[in-house]
């Protein structure tokens, strides 16, 4: 029962590194999506997929990249961190897009950007 | 568009009382669905209910209730009785279609709930 899991837990960059932060799902869900949070800010959504080979941005998707080559699999990309990206990711899931569908979340990652 | 406020950002009780953590929203969706999760001082995310907009029924799950008014747009929880293990941020969320069809969840800023024994 893993459920959605990310990885890593914790990260810490330089300014103008690339990190890849991992999302894997293993209940055959069509919908993922990563949000940030932030003191203050609640859950903004980056991106999201509502299937393999489908995605579009969220609130907030600069310097963020994503792609969904498998139904399990949603890795959130930055390509040169910045210190304003510096957050805690969630992945999230759910069976579908449909309105009542309820989001499974990860644990989380913690990213500091220095 | 579509939108949350949660205006209370942080509610501090003493534990037995009881609170009440607002959440207004914004569509223009006819059918939408409403969410309350819950993150523990662990920082997970958790589900606590889920209301369509044709249902605005009052739950009461325990020591919880939530309170789904059309009139005034609003999606209330009560914790009666309110215990320590009760201290999180609670998000509310409105899942409305947007331009492609698609129910995509927007989240509220949270409130934090301290619950002091």
């Amino acid at each position: 029962n893993a459920g959605v899991t990310q990885t890593p837990k914790f990260q810490v960059l330089k300014t103008g590194q690339s990190m890849t932060l991992q999302c894997a799902q293993d209940m055959n869900h069509e919908y993922m999506s990563w949000y940030r949070q932030d003191p203050g800010m609640g859950l903004r959504l980056i991106h999201y997929s509502v299937g393999a080979g489908i995605t579009d941005q969220g609130e907030v998707p600069n310097g963020y990249n994503v792609s969904r080559s498998t139904t399990e699999d949603f890795p959130l990309r930055l390509l040169s961190a910045a210190p304003s990206q510096t957050s805690v990711y969630f992945c999230a899931s759910s069976y579908g897009v449909a309105g009542a569908n309820v989001l499974t979340f990860g644990a989380g990652s913690r990213l500091t950007v220095l | 568009a579509q939108k949350v406020t949660q205006a209370q950002t942080e509610i501090s009780v003493v534990e037995k009382e009881d609170v009440t953590l607002d959440c207004v929203y914004e569509t223009r969706d006819t059918t939408y669905y409403l969410f309350w999760y819950k993150q523990p001082p662990s920082g997970e995310l958790v589900f606590l209910i889920r209301r369509n907009s044709f249902d605005e029924q009052n739950e009461i799950s325990g020591r919880y209730s939530w309170n789904f008014q059309k009139s005034t747009s609003s999606f209330n929880f009560t914790i009666t009785a309110s215990q320590v293990v009760d201290s999180a941020v609670y998000f509310c969320a409105l899942s409305a279609t947007t331009s492609g069809g698609s129910y995509i969840p927007t989240f509220g800023r949270g409130t934090s709930l301290i619950v002091h024994p």
